[in-house]
């Protein structure tokens, strides 16, 4: 089936550094999401990419689709206190509407 | 922009009761409701597609017997947890979407089973 790997696994930074994580997948992916989930929370979408090479920003956050269309990054630029979580990967499954997951990167950001 | 609503967000019972999970999509139809559940520090797994009207579809090694799933309309889909066990303490997380939107999860539920 659809593998998707995720790193790193966590990260430990200061405040204000930028952040930089990645997914890539055994298979071709059409769309590419990236969600961030807070502690007892269920996950929210942060970016989501739709074309091979799109380069997508929210805020602080970027985000591309890969060429290959077989990987995807997601930076976090000047990191706060607030950034902490788990970010996910995601990209569509064996059928509509299903999304398989990268393992998450746990980020934990020291003011 | 989407919402969906999961109710309770914690659930504390004892082993052997069952326990059931609401999850509504608060401004849009869904056809489609997806039940996720995650251990701590793991990533979601998928344990079944809620179907609209017709039977729920379940990854393999998801006892349906045990997590029934019933999508009664097109804005909320139940997941009774029954006869629970301690092994069934988890986060369970809904997620739905809209014909042309990513998935929007729920808050999750977070079930601990004494």
């Amino acid at each position: 089936g659809q593998q998707l790997n995720q790193s790193p696994q966590s990260m430990f930074i200061q405040e204000g550094e930028d952040v930089s994580m990645n997914c890539t997948s055994s298979s071709i992916f059409n769309t590419w999401l990236w969600y961030k989930q807070d502690p007892g929370e269920g996950p929210v979408l942060l970016i989501a990419l739709y074309k091979a090479g799109e380069l997508t920003s929210n805020g602080r956050l970027t985000a591309q689709f890969g060429i290959t269309r077989k990987d995807s990054f997601l930076n976090i630029s000047a990191s706060i206190p607030s950034d902490v979580g788990i970010y996910f990967c995601a990209g569509p499954g064996t059928s509509y509407g299903k999304l398989t997951f990268g393992q998450g990167t746990i980020l934990t950001v020291h003011p | 922009g989407a919402v969906v609503s999961q109710h309770p967000s914690r659930v504390i019972c004892k082993s052997g009761t069952s326990v059931k999970i609401e999850c509504r999509s608060l401004d849009f139809q869904a056809t489609t409701m997806f039940w996720y559940r995650q251990f701590p520090k793991q990533s979601l797994m998928l344990m079944a597609t809620s179907n609209e009207g017709s039977k729920a579809t379940y990854e393999q090694g998801v006892e349906k017997d045990k997590f029934l799933i019933n999508h009664a309309s097109l804005t909320l889909s139940t997941l009774t947890v029954t006869s629970a066990h301690p092994e069934d303490s988890s986060f369970y997380i809904c997620s739905a979407r809209s014909a042309n939107s990513p998935l929007h999860f729920g808050n999750g539920t977070r079930l601990t089973v004494t």
